[in-house]
């Protein structure tokens, strides 16, 4: 069955630090890839992608996602992290049938600390 | 642009009394569209889907119901809440296949006391 794991319940890192959230996918099934954020109490964001084509995604808020195809991985990445980047966020990927269906990841929290 | 409406934010219910969400999506036709329930905080369980109007799919057997009367209109409802009813509600759209992002409303935080 296709499924999304995030290994680590919450992260922590120094304002100003790299910071990676990790998202390992199972192989069966188009990898079709998202990340998305949630602030407290609030829905859901989007903030990228991965389909095809550049295995390096940009999306918003300065987030970056590495697809690795031998790792079977997809982690969310930011060069320098913010206090304000602080939130939980989920590795997704789009279910094999045509509905559009979204499978999540468990969710991990980001604690950026000043 | 499209934007997706859910209301209320916040409710508080007593045990055995009826409940109704709604979700609204506007500016795109024929989106799909989902009820996901969260807990304490962490992952989204999926309730329910629809494709079309009145085409719902349960994933869960539950207390709750859904409904989309019209296009763009998705009622997560229940004639009589649960105190295990209790958490917090997200609507989403996406558009049809596979590898369409889903755009999510704000949440309904549901107490039933």
């Amino acid at each position: 069955a296709q499924s999304v794991a995030q290994p680590e319940d919450q992260v922590n890192v120094a304002e100003g630090n790299p910071l990676t959230v990790k998202c390992t996918y199972s192989v069966s099934g188009n990898p079709y890839l998202f990340w998305y954020v949630q602030y407290p109490n609030r829905g859901l964001q989007f903030l990228l992608k991965y389909i095809t084509g550049d295995n390096l995604v940009k999306g918003s808020y300065g987030f970056e996602a590495e697809f690795n195809k031998s790792q079977t991985s997809f982690h969310l990445k930011k060069p320098s992290a913010l206090v304000s980047d602080s939130a939980l966020y989920f590795c997704v990927r789009s279910g094999s049938s045509n509905t559009g269906k979204l499978i999540f990841g468990q969710g991990t929290t980001l604690q950026v600390k000043p | 642009s499209q934007t997706i409406h859910q209301w209320p934010a916040t409710l508080v219910q007593p045990v055995g009394s009826p409940l109704s969400l709604e979700c609204t999506v506007e500016g795109t036709s024929n989106p799909n569209l989902y009820w996901y329930r969260q807990a304490a905080g962490r992952g989204l369980q999926l309730l329910f889907y629809s494709v079309g109007i009145g085409q719902i799919s349960s994933e869960v057997p539950q207390n709750l119901s859904a409904s989309r009367p019209q296009d763009r209109q998705f009622i997560l409802s229940s004639k009589k809440l649960l105190l295990s009813d209790s958490g917090f509600y997200l609507c989403a759209w996406n558009r049809m296949g596979v590898g369409t992002e889903a755009f999510f409303g704000q949440g309904t935080r549901l107490t039933v006391v």
